[in-house]
């Protein structure tokens, strides 16, 4: 039941050079979400959408930008990668914010 | 902001036995608590949520139960198997001002046979 799609599944990509990492969904959910997980923590908020509405969590370094062009997509651009950037990245989808959260695969960043 | 703790952080159970994990949460906004099992290099899934209207809800081996004056819920499985064994994640989320949902640190359960 792949209806959050996460691509790709593994990126590697050296410190300093940006990255993008993307995210489509066919449920036609209203919100969008970027999570960030570090091994075994808990998987942190970055930013998520509501319909076009982009809203950033304070403590999200400006080193991470999102973008959702439609209501299928979503982008998530690190544009200096970081060491402390590698982790498991997370995208989620909502009905309306206040419904079960759908998960895809998920993209782990290695970073070198 | 929501503040979601999580106890115990691993749990170690025979098969067989079962396994309560609990969470508190701070905003009294919140009004729907999913909770959600990750098993190694997978996406969490969703395994059981229950909302503010309800005290306590059943799937199988599966039950949660809200205490809502208290501000506490909890995950319990019963007959306990060894494919239960992850890292299980409870989470609150408040409905409005920006539909958050804000994660407990994570149990990690091991089921020995």
């Amino acid at each position: 039941d792949a209806m959050v799609i996460q691509n790709p599944r593994y990126q590697v990509t050296q410190f300093g050079k940006p990255v993008t990492l993307s995210c489509s969904q066919t449920l036609n959910h209203n919100v969008m979400y970027w999570y960030q997980q570090k091994s075994s923590q808990a998987p942190k908020l970055l930013f998520h959408y509501y319909d076009k509405d982009f809203n950033n969590e304070a403590d999200t370094p400006d080193n991470f930008q999102s973008r959702r062009p439609n209501t299928s997509f979503c982008f998530l651009d690190i544009r200096s990668p970081g060491l402390g950037d590698a982790a498991m990245y997370l995208c989620a989808t909502s009905r309306d914010g206040n419904s079960p959260l759908h998960f895809g695969n998920g993209t782990r960043l290695t970073v070198t | 902001g929501e503040n979601v703790e999580q106890h115990p952080s691993t749990l170690s159970v025979q098969e067989g036995d079962s396994a309560v994990i609990k969470c508190t949460y701070s905003d009294s906004a919140s009004n729907y608590f999913p909770w959600y099992k990750q098993e190694l290099g997978k996406r969490p899934q969703l395994i059981i949520d229950i909302r503010s209207n309800v005290g306590e809800k059943k799937d199988q081996r599966i039950a949660v139960t809200l205490n809502k004056t208290a501000k506490h819920f909890s995950l319990h499985i019963t007959e306990t198997q060894p494919e239960d064994s992850a890292v299980y994640f409870c989470a609150a989320l408040r409905g409005a001002a920006g539909n958050k949902l804000t994660f407990g640190g994570g149990t990690r359960v091991l089921v020995k046979p």
